[in-house]
């Protein structure tokens, strides 16, 4: 079956260091993985997007890695701040032209002050 | 300020009754998505809008419906069909670009009581 599967259990880190967060994917392939930021109540907010043929993404203190052999996804977040908190959702396109995305159930960040 | 806009932000709903969650947008986007989000779970899909006057079934649209009679909205209608309504739901919209980022409402979270 196809499923994509995020960390359920709440990462919980100190301020300053680096948070990675991890995508899996089976029985997809997808064209490009997409993740977002969910605070509570509100609605997801894009972040980044990883194209199949990239290994690698980076935005400000942000990096998306993108292994389509391992079907895996790391996000990471260096010099992390108690801001970030968050649920952090993974995405994936079906490969197809629906322009639908899958999404992971997210996997949610604590920094610690 | 272009955006995607929900309301309300809070709905009650007695069993048995029929309720219209509303979804607007200002971006110029051509496709149109509703998801449910229940608690610790991803977003699932209910319908989807990829143009004006079409629409195409989701992985959960049993007990729902919807219309896209408009580029900029795309109301979603919770039946009493449906058997377990309440939960947060959100709206989104997209360009029919390879990219597909989606861009989020603020929720509507919907209690039947």
């Amino acid at each position: 079956s196809q499923k994509i599967e995020q960390n359920s259990e709440a990462l919980n880190i100190q301020e300053g260091k680096t948070a990675t967060l991890t995508c899996n994917y089976t029985n997809y392939s997808p064209a490009y993985l997409q993740w977002y930021r969910q605070d509570p109540g509100r609605g997801p907010v894009f972040l980044l997007l990883i194209r199949e043929n990239e290994k690698e993404k980076r935005k400000e203190r942000l990096k998306v890695t993108f292994d389509t052999t391992l079907k895996q996804s790391l996000f990471h977040i260096t010099a992390s701040q108690p801001a970030d908190s968050a649920t952090y959702l993974c995405a994936l396109d079906k490969g197809d032209s629906s322009y639908k995305l899958i999404f992971g159930s997210g996997t949610r960040l604590l920094v610690r002050p | 300020d272009g955006g995607i806009t929900q309301s309300p932000k809070y709905l009650f709903r007695k069993e048995g009754q029929n309720v219209t969650l509303s979804c607007e947008q200002n971006l110029n986007h051509d496709a149109m998505y509703w998801y449910r989000q229940d608690p610790g779970q991803g977003l699932r899909l209910i319908y989807y809008s990829q143009i004006v006057n079409d629409f195409q079934k989701g992985d959960i649209a049993e007990g729902y419906s919807v219309s896209r009679e408009k580029k900029e909205s795309f109301p979603l209608t919770v039946t009493s069909a449906q058997k377990n309504p309440t939960a947060f739901y959100l709206c989104a919209s997209s360009l029919r670009t390879l990219s597909n980022e989606q861009f989020f409402g603020p929720g509507t979270r919907l209690t039947v009581l």
